[in-house]
């Protein structure tokens, strides 16, 4: 079964640090990567995706991701973070053409103004 | 713009008590799941339906039923709610098309507390 760790449960950065989410899945097969969010008190929301093509993956307000095959890794990361990046974020994957969709436990972040 | 709404963003039920929390979304989405979140385990897959009458069972079905007898509308039923059902619920549709994946998206969530 796919499984997938996020290596860190509480992060709390300052403004303008650069911040870096690890996430590390189990399959070996093609899977589609996906970086949740969820700022407080709203709904969920998708960040950013990756199914194929340059393993670099650009999302909204300025987070990437990395794909790297053969680390099983796909880590978020944002170069200054900012007080409104506070949230919980959540690395999901789903293998092959499913679309079920398999959660990491989340990172709360934390921004300091 | 997808709207995924739950009938409920607080509930609070007595232990044996059944509890319905309800789903509906309106843009004629063929997928739709509900999840369970809890603190340092994510979301968990409870049940999923890609058509109407028809359900699957996720990750985490036990002490829990499912409904769709409409498109728009997925209900999640707890036929005897007990305390370690106390959650937040996530809802969640997608449209079925032939695309690797199709974006998931989510309601506001109905956090239950069990008494």
């Amino acid at each position: 079964a796919q499984s997938v760790s996020q290596h860190n449960h509480h992060v709390i950065l300052s403004e303008a640090a650069s911040l870096e989410l690890g996430c590390n899945y189990s399959y070996g097969g093609t899977v589609n990567l996906f970086w949740y969010v969820q700022y407080p008190g709203q709904h969920l929301q998708l960040l950013l995706k990756y199914f194929s093509g340059d393993p670099l993956v650009k999302g909204i307000k300025g987070f990437e991701a990395e794909f790297i095959k053969s680390k099983f890794s796909f880590n978020l990361r944002k170069p200054s973070v900012q007080w409104s990046d506070t949230a919980e974020y959540f690395c999901a994957v789903t293998a092959g053409y499913g679309n079920k969709l398999v959660f990491g436990a989340g990172t709360i972040l934390r921004v300091k103004s | 713009d997808v709207k995924v709404t739950q009938s409920s963003r607080y509930l609070v039920k007595r232990t044996g008590e059944k509890v319905f929390l309800e789903c509906v979304q309106d843009m004629d989405h063929e997928n739709m799941f509900w999840y369970r979140q809890d603190p340092g385990l994510g979301l968990r897959l409870i049940y999923f339906s890609y058509d109407v009458k028809m359900k699957e069972k996720g990750d985490i079905p036990e002490g829990y039923s499912v409904s769709r007898e409409k498109k728009e509308r997925f209900s999640l039923i707890l036929e005897s709610a007990s305390t370690n059902q106390t959650s937040m619920y996530l809802c969640a549709s997608s449209p079925f098309t032939r695309a690797p994946y199709n974006e998931q998206f989510f309601g506001p969530g109905t956090r239950l507390t069990v008494l």
